[in-house]
């Protein structure tokens, strides 16, 4: 099983529209849960992070996170053709020393 | 000024040959990472250095070489590549992660193309 799963995609949805990207880990224990976007041909930046349960609010950026179903989301309200992207979950496990990373999912969004 | 810089951005070898990849960074954080991205995005942790000492080797083949000679520099080399090694390699650095820090900054990476 993996650390962090991600459905790879492509997830493509019209401009407008909201785009809701998922995640699930392996490890009861993580504690910390993080949303990174990658543009093509560039490096990852972090764009949300969540540490409890419920949700948590961005702008345009919604983080769920449900400790006891171990899944996380990321909703995009209104999506632009901006943000088109890689979008990867990433995991502190109870361990705290590494960050893992999920395989990303690509998202097209459509004017 | 940029925060993490590598070089070079783009090495395209033949087999067998051995190639180093150079990283710094200007935040002052304590922590720098390799993480290898495969052709289907997968961002992979190859190592971490915390203060110059080696904190986290993955299972990498012994081909490749991490070396930081001090807190702002980690370099990565890579004896008689292979073509799996064809990836895109990024340097990050961190403060020390816990719980509540997860965000690395990451340098442009560097493509490596084995033929």
């Amino acid at each position: 099983q993996k650390e962090v799963e991600q459905n790879s995609g492509p997830l493509s949805v019209p401009e407008g529209a909201i785009a809701s990207l998922n995640c699930t880990y392996s490890d009861r224990g993580s504690q910390s849960f993080f949303w990174y976007r990658q543009y093509s041909g560039k490096s990852p930046e972090l764009i949300m992070s969540i540490y409890s349960n419920g949700d948590k609010e961005d702008g345009r950026f919604t983080a769920q996170l449900n400790k006891a179903s171990q899944y996380v989301s990321l909703l995009i309200r209104d999506s632009q053709p901006s943000d088109s992207a890689t979008y990867l979950c990433a995991v502190i496990r109870a361990s705290g020393s590494r960050l893992t990373f999920g395989e990303g999912t690509q998202l097209t969004v459509n004017p | 000024d940029t925060a993490v810089s590598q070089t070079p951005k783009y090495l395209v070898t033949q087999m067998g040959n051995d190639k180093s990849i150079k990283c710094e960074q200007n935040l002052g954080h304590d922590t720098m990472y390799w993480y290898k991205q495969d052709s289907k995005k997968f961002l992979k942790i190859m190592f971490s250095y915390n203060n110059k000492e080696l904190i986290i080797n993955e299972t990498v083949p012994n081909r490749f070489s991490p070396k930081s000679p001090d807190k702002a520099h980690l370099n990565l080399h890579i004896n008689s590549l292979e073509l799996g090694d064809s990836a895109v390699y990024f340097c990050a650095s961190s403060p020390l992660l816990t719980r509540n820090t997860g965000e690395l900054f990451f340098g442009e990476g560097s493509r490596l193309t084995v033929l």
